[in-house]
């Protein structure tokens, strides 16, 4: 029953350097999900995918990039981190729209701290 | 643009006292969607409410859904130590291909 994997689950960066966070469901699931969590903000939306081949910008799509090559992984780029990147980042899956009242399965998260 | 609220941002509470926590939405929601995040762990599912003005129970949580489906509520009795942590709500934004997180309520339990 793994559900949503995200990795690494810690990593510290200089400014300046890129690296991807990894997320793996093996739910069968179409839309996946990246956000970022904030003190005092709740969960904002990066970017997200309806499917195979899809992405979309969220609410916060700035500094990052995404792909979804293939419909069980969803790729979060960080091109050239920043320390305003520093954040807890979620994975997230759900079968079909969750505006339709369809749960959204979390990963467990990828602490990032950027120097 | 589409808001949700949610208040208090934050509750201390003595373990055995209830707790609430007030969601609220700017626009109409067709449903709505509570999760809960453990400190240090990830945000699930608890459940999700449609009709107007539902009420759900889980054991001593009691979640509702008002009359206009503008706004929701958790009310927690007897607190336990075990219900701590932070509580989302989350609505459709109008495409449904995405929800809206309210900011949460952060709940600490003193034993």
């Amino acid at each position: 029953n793994a559900g949503v994997t995200q990795t690494p689950k810690f990593r510290v960066l200089k400014t300046g350097q890129s690296m991807t966070l990894l997320c793996a469901q093996d739910m069968n699931h179409e839309y996946m999900y990246w956000y970022r969590q904030d003190p005092g903000m709740g969960l904002r939306l990066i970017h997200y995918s309806v499917g195979e081949g899809t992405t979309a910008k969220g609410e916060v799509p700035d500094g990052y990039n995404v792909s979804r090559l293939k419909k069980q992984n969803f790729l979060l780029g960080l091109e050239s981190a920043a320390p305003s990147q520093t954040s807890v980042y979620f994975c997230a899956s759900s079968p079909t729209r969750p505006g339709s009242g369809n749960t959204i399965y979390f990963g467990e998260g990828s602490w990032l701290t950027v120097v | 643009g589409q808001q949700v609220m949610q208040i208090p941002q934050y509750q201390h509470v003595q373990e055995g006292e209830d707790f609430t926590t007030y969601c609220n939405s700017s626009t109409t929601l067709s449903n709505i969607q509570w999760y809960k995040q453990r400190p240090g762990g990830h945000p699930v599912f608890l459940i999700q409410l449609v009709k107007s003005g539902e009420v759900k129970k889980q054991k001593r949580l009691t979640f509702q859904f008002g009359e206009a489906k503008k706004n929701s509520s958790l009310h927690i009795t007897a607190t336990q130590t075990t219900d701590v942590g932070t509580y989302f709500c989350a609505g459709p934004k109008t495409s449904y291909d995405k929800v809206i997180f309210g900011p949460g309520t952060s709940l600490s339990v003193i034993p």
